[in-house]
């Protein structure tokens, strides 16, 4: 089955820095790749998603890119703020036929003031 | 999101008893999944269901089970058999024909 990993578990970046968190899967019929971030105690948002046939996309502060060659994708946060501290979280699945989402075992972003 | 409902939020249950989590919503969906959460092991898929009346083991499905007799209902049964069930379960649901999952607010459940 699919394997997705995350490294490190924890990241620590000055407030108005940027931050990148990089994810490498392991099927390469793998076709969606969404990020999510968890606050504490609370449940796991959607931030942004990519698919295969895009290389990178865009959402205001936050990026995604995907290198399907090296079977990794990675998270751009950029001014980062306080308010970016959480553990994110990156999956992988092979689209809606299975649509069953394998996730990394997330990082936690610090941004300090 | 709103539309994902977990009960209860906390949960306490001693060793060897049964205990049912609630999963419920009103957005339609057609799947519904159920993941554990543990600290530093990220999200671990437990069963999952993509339309009524069908079901699928996931990756953790030992010492759970779970049915799905209606759309908007997706319960989750943490049984005796489950040798360490203290987590933090979630459920989502997917619409159909896309790949986003949407996570509801999760249950924490503690075994005294």
């Amino acid at each position: 089955g699919e394997n997705v990993e995350q490294h490190p578990s924890t990241l620590s970046v000055q407030e108005g820095d940027s931050a990148v968190i990089k994810c490498t899967y392991s099927d390469s019929a793998s076709n969606y790749f969404p990020w999510y971030k968890q606050e504490l105690g609370k449940r796991p948002q959607l931030i942004i998603d990519i698919r295969s046939n895009v290389g990178e996309k865009k959402d205001q502060r936050i990026a995604v890119t995907l290198n399907k060659t090296a079977k990794h994708f990675s998270l751009h946060i950029t001014e980062t703020q306080p308010e970016d501290s959480a553990v994110y979280f990156c999956a992988a699945s092979i689209g809606t036929a299975n649509s069953k989402l394998t996730f990394g075992k997330g990082i936690t972003l610090s941004v300090r003031p | 999101d709103g539309g994902i409902t977990q009960s209860p939020k906390y949960l306490f249950r001693k060793e060897g008893q049964n205990v049912t989590l609630s999963c419920e919503q009103n957005l339609n969906h057609d799947a519904m999944y159920w993941y554990r959460q543990d600290p530093g092991q990220g999200l671990r898929l437990i069963y999952y269901s993509q339309i009524v009346n069908d079901f699928q083991k996931g990756d953790i499905a030992e010492g759970y089970s779970v049915s799905r007799e209606k759309k908007e209902s997706f319960p989750l049964t943490v049984t005796s058999a489950q040798k360490n069930p203290t987590a933090f379960y979630l459920c989502a649901s997917r619409p159909g024909g896309t790949d986003t999952q949407y996570f509801g607010p999760g249950t924490r459940l503690t075994v005294l």
